[in-house]
């Protein structure tokens, strides 16, 4: 079945440091991938997303991710975290049409000062 | 590019009284449209999709219905809530032919006493 897991249900990183948050995915196909930015009480932000060709994607907000098929993942990267990179972020895989993605439970990041 | 408003934004309600909460999206026309819920500490669940008006797809079995009763709204409705209905409800439509991004409201947090 398909299926995405985000291991990590909260991440705390000091600020300054880096940051990567893990993604795994059973797909049966060549997927799509995306990682979303969710601020406290709002909607979702895209940050980057994979489609084909380079496997190291880069987004908004510097960030970037890593597609490494032989491992199922697309994990999130960030060479230094700021304050206000605290929000939760999800991992999601294209599900053919319709845009019907599936979706992580999502790793909630906090920053310490 | 699309911008997508939710009504209310916050709401609290009984069990057992009729829920409406709305979608409206502007810069496009005839898009698809998402109903998703998040529950506290949970991924997101797709519920409802429509490709056009009057057409609705339920994802999962529930207490809800959706109704598109024009091209850029989208409604989601309870004749009689229950307490597991409580969440964090987001619209969201395709950002555009091939980009495979959604774009979301700021989303519609529900709280059923």
């Amino acid at each position: 079945a398909q299926s995405v897991t985000q291991p990590d249900i909260h991440i705390t990183v000091s600020e300054g440091a880096s940051l990567e948050l893990r993604c795994n995915y059973s797909y049966g196909a060549t997927p799509y991938l995306f990682w979303y930015v969710q601020s406290p009480g709002q909607g979702l932000q895209l940050l980057l997303k994979y489609f084909s060709g380079d496997t190291l994607v880069q987004g908004i907000k510097g960030f970037e991710a890593e597609f490494k098929r032989s491992q199922s993942s697309f994990n999130l990267r960030k060479p230094s975290v700021h304050w206000s990179d605290a929000a939760e972020y999800f991992c999601a895989v294209g599900a053919g049409s319709n845009y019907q993605l599936i979706w992580g439970a999502g790793t909630k990041l906090i920053i310490k000062p | 590019s699309q911008t997508i408003h939710q009504w209310p934004a916050t709401l609290v309600q009984p069990v057992g009284s009729p829920l409406s909460l709305e979608c409206t999206v502007e810069g496009t026309s005839n898009p698809n449209l998402y109903w998703y819920r998040q529950a506290a500490g949970r991924g997101l669940q797709l519920l409802f999709y429509s490709v056009g008006i009057g057409q609705i797809s339920s994802e999962v079995p529930q207490n809800l219905s959706a109704s598109r009763p024009q091209d850029r709204q989208f409604i989601l409705s309870s004749k009689k809530l229950l307490l597991s209905d409580s969440g964090f409800y987001l619209c969201a439509c395709p950002g555009g032919p091939g980009t495979g991004e959604l774009f979301f409201g700021e989303g519609s947090r529900l709280t059923v006493l």
